[in-house]
């Protein structure tokens, strides 16, 4: 069946450093990606996308790569802050548009 | 503007009992969303709608759970009766886009934490 999944559920950086956090997806079939951040209590946020046409693309201070061939994501966050402490979710979209979440990295920040 | 407004934000009831959760979209979003979050996993989709249409509640427990979305806006989700596996939180999402237009641009309320006791 469909999944998506995340090798390490904890991470822990020091402020300053850059963080990777990596996905791997089961569906060969799903066309587009998305990073969402959660933070305590609230809502998951959406960060950056992916289309499956693209192998990287970049927005202020994260980046995503997407690697069909082994079907892995990850998000790369640059100079990380206390503020980018959460859980991140990689989530996947096929044809049939359901948005397919894992079940998250937690991203903590060691000042 | 205003984000994807729901409530309440907590609820705590007995097991057997019913219980309602309230979504107000963003403005103009026509696609609108209810997800389940149970503790450290990502969101489960329950059901999708386009205006007023449920175009995907295949994910939803139709036994227990109902939801509507009446004139396309607003929308309530409902399970009677809860039962101990229903304690999570339910999330509220709209997005400008549906249909052939797939993105992650889907803005998420602040969620309903339920707990059945």
């Amino acid at each position: 069946g469909e999944s998506v999944g995340l090798h390490l559920p904890t991470l822990s950086v020091q402020e300053g450093d850059n963080s990777i956090i990596n996905c791997a997806y089961s569906n060969s079939a799903s066309d587009y990606f998305i990073w969402y951040k959660q933070e305590s209590g609230k809502g998951p946020q959406f960060i950056i996308d992916i289309r499956s046409n693209m192998d990287k693309r970049q927005g202020q201070r994260v980046t995503v790569l997407l690697n069909k061939t082994v079907k892995h994501l990850s998000l790369q966050i640059a100079a990380t802050q206390p503020g980018d402490s959460a859980v991140y979710f990689c989530a996947e979209n096929n044809s049939s548009y359901k948005l397919i979440f894992g079940s998250g990295t937690r991203l903590l920040v060691r000042p | 503007e205003a984000g994807v407004v729901q409530s309440p934000r907590y609820k705590i009831i007995e097991k057997k009992q019913p219980v309602a959760f309230w979504c107000n979209p963003i403005s103009g979003h026509n696609t609108l969303y209810w997800y389940r979050q149970n503790l450290g996993q990502g969101p489960e989709l329950l059901i999708r709608y386009e205006n007023e249409e449920a175009v995907d509640d295949s994910q939803l427990p139709k036994d227990r759970f109902s939801a509507e979305r009446l004139k396309g806006v607003d929308s309530t989700l409902k399970i009677q009766p809860a039962e101990l596996g229903d304690s999570a939180v339910y999330l509220c999402a709209s997005s400008a886009f549906g249909g052939q237009q797939n993105t992650g641009e889907l803005f998420f309320g602040e969620g309903s934490r339920l707990t059945v006791l």
